[in-house]
């Protein structure tokens, strides 16, 4: 099983649509969560954290369920500028600091 | 967040030779990764850098085709040794700091490495 599963899409949506992401991750001891972008040939770059409470930043809303090990992605009012690769991703409570990267979620926004 | 260099940004390479992508960053961080990102699929960590000591390889990467070096706090290399065709991806540098749970990691724009 891998440690950060995500659905690989591609998500096809018009302008407008709100569209929601998921994500699983293995590793109960898991301690930090993040969303990260990633555009055709470019690196990724992080488009929010997760937190226990939840968390919005604009149009993207952010949900953390511990007890599942689920996370997901809200976008609401979808541009065509938001068509990317979003990257699940999750940080271990040991010292290492590795981010562990899902597989990503292709977003495709149509006019 | 720190801003990092990362060069080549590029290159095409004959089987057999090595190639070194450095990694510079613009203030110190306390963490920096190499990762490795195959056409169409996600991020695989190949290594921690560690400043002043050997990386810390993940399993499936070994130091004599992956050497890294970590002479200081702003600045990394990796050395893809005696390439081949399997070789071919994207090649990335990470950095972040450990101010605290949920600081930010950065990424280098990338060297994407093909071989022949």
């Amino acid at each position: 099983r891998k440690e950060v599963e995500q659905d690989p899409g591609p998500f096809n949506v018009p302008e407008g649509a709100t569209v929601a992401f998921n994500c699983t991750y293995s590793n109960s001891a898991s301690q930090s969560f993040f969303w990260y972008r990633q555009d055709c040939r470019k690196e990724p770059k992080l488009l929010m954290s997760v937190y226990s409470s939840g968390n919005e930043d604009g149009r993207f809303t952010a949900q953390l369920n511990r007890a599942s090990q689920y996370i997901s992605l809200l976008i609401r009012d979808s541009k065509l500028s938001d068509s990317a690769t979003y990257l699940c991703v999750v940080r271990g409570k040991d010292s290492s600091y590795k981010l562990i990267f899902g597989s990503g979620t292709r977003l495709l926004v149509r006019p | 967040s720190a801003v990092i260099s990362q060069k080549p940004s590029r290159d095409i390479c004959q089987r057999g030779t090595s190639l070194t992508i450095q990694c510079q960053v613009d203030s110190q961080v306390t963490m920096m990764f190499w990762y490795r990102q195959q056409p169409g699929q996600s991020l695989t960590l190949i290594a921690t850098a560690n400043q002043g000591s050997e990386a810390t390889y993940e399993s499936g990467f070994v130091i004599d085709k992956f050497p890294i070096s970590r002479p200081n706090l702003t600045f990394s290399t990796l050395t893809v040794s005696n390439m081949s065709p399997e070789d071919s991806s994207i090649y990335l540098c990470s950095a972040t700091g450990t101010g605290g749970r949920n600081y930010g990691y950065t990424f280098g724009s990338g060297t994407r490495l093909t071989v022949v």
